[in-house]
């Protein structure tokens, strides 16, 4: 199993341009969520899903869609983007009670907006 | 609102030290807790999960405990090596079904030889 997978793993955006990153989990869980993490700031949920083709908003989702058309995808995309959206971004997938929901992390994508 | 505090934010031994790294959190209702560990530049990894009815967990030299009443758990790591220099984040979820993680901000740990 190659577990939680992200790309791209760093990007540069100019501010105003768009992109999607994209998380692909290859365990058949149910939950999704993207994070972000910023010095100082331990991590902020963004986006979840507990299930293919449901979405909603976590604790910072200003400046950001998501859209999970499969089980296995989660995709965050920014329209616009923003020197605040320079971040590095987790994606992450849990089980369902079963297994506590235990959380299993990719390895990011660091993004930088000039 | 729940808070996960950890300190101290960065902690540097020598090899072979024993440690414990705490983190406490505001409000004792939760369903688990768990401990991970990032390296730099690098994801999270799962080291331990704490359910609430349990007192603690094991993992070859790695302890957890947790102490929902008085709001805090300990990770503690036994003859530490070099390469468990790392970032340490612990978190709690606040329920069953979905319920987010809150995280603390971590303790950046440095074991030098």
């Amino acid at each position: 199993n190659a577990g939680v997978t992200q790309t791209p793993k760093f990007r540069v955006l100019k501010t105003g341009q768009s992109m999607t990153l994209l998380c692909a989990q290859d365990m058949n869980h149910e939950y999704m969520y993207w994070y972000r993490q910023d010095p100082g700031m331990g991590l902020r949920l963004i986006h979840y899903s507990v299930g293919e083709g449901t979405t909603a908003k976590g604790e910072v989702p200003d400046g950001y869609n998501v859209s999970r058309l499969k089980k296995q995808n989660f995709l965050l995309g920014l329209e616009s983007a923003a020197p605040s959206q320079t971040s590095v971004y987790f994606c992450a997938s849990s089980p369902t009670r079963r297994s506590s929901y235990e959380q299993y992390f990719g390895p990011g994508t660091r993004l930088t907006v000039t | 609102k729940q808070e996960v505090t950890q300190i101290p934010a960065a902690l540097s031994v020598p090899e072979g030290e024993n440690l414990v790294l705490n983190c406490s959190f505001t409000d004792s209702a939760i369903y688990n807790l768990q401990w991970f560990r990032q390296d730099p530049g690098k994801g999270l990894t799962s080291l331990l999960l704490i359910q609430s009815s349990q007192r603690e967990q094991t993992s070859g030299r790695l302890n957890a405990s947790l102490d929902k009443s008085s709001g805090r758990s300990t990770l503690y790591i036994a003859a530490s090596q070099p390469g468990d220099s790392a970032t340490y984040l612990c978190a709690v979820r606040l329920g069953t079904g979905f319920q987010k993680l809150v995280f603390g901000t971590g303790t950046r740990l440095l074991v030098s030889p």
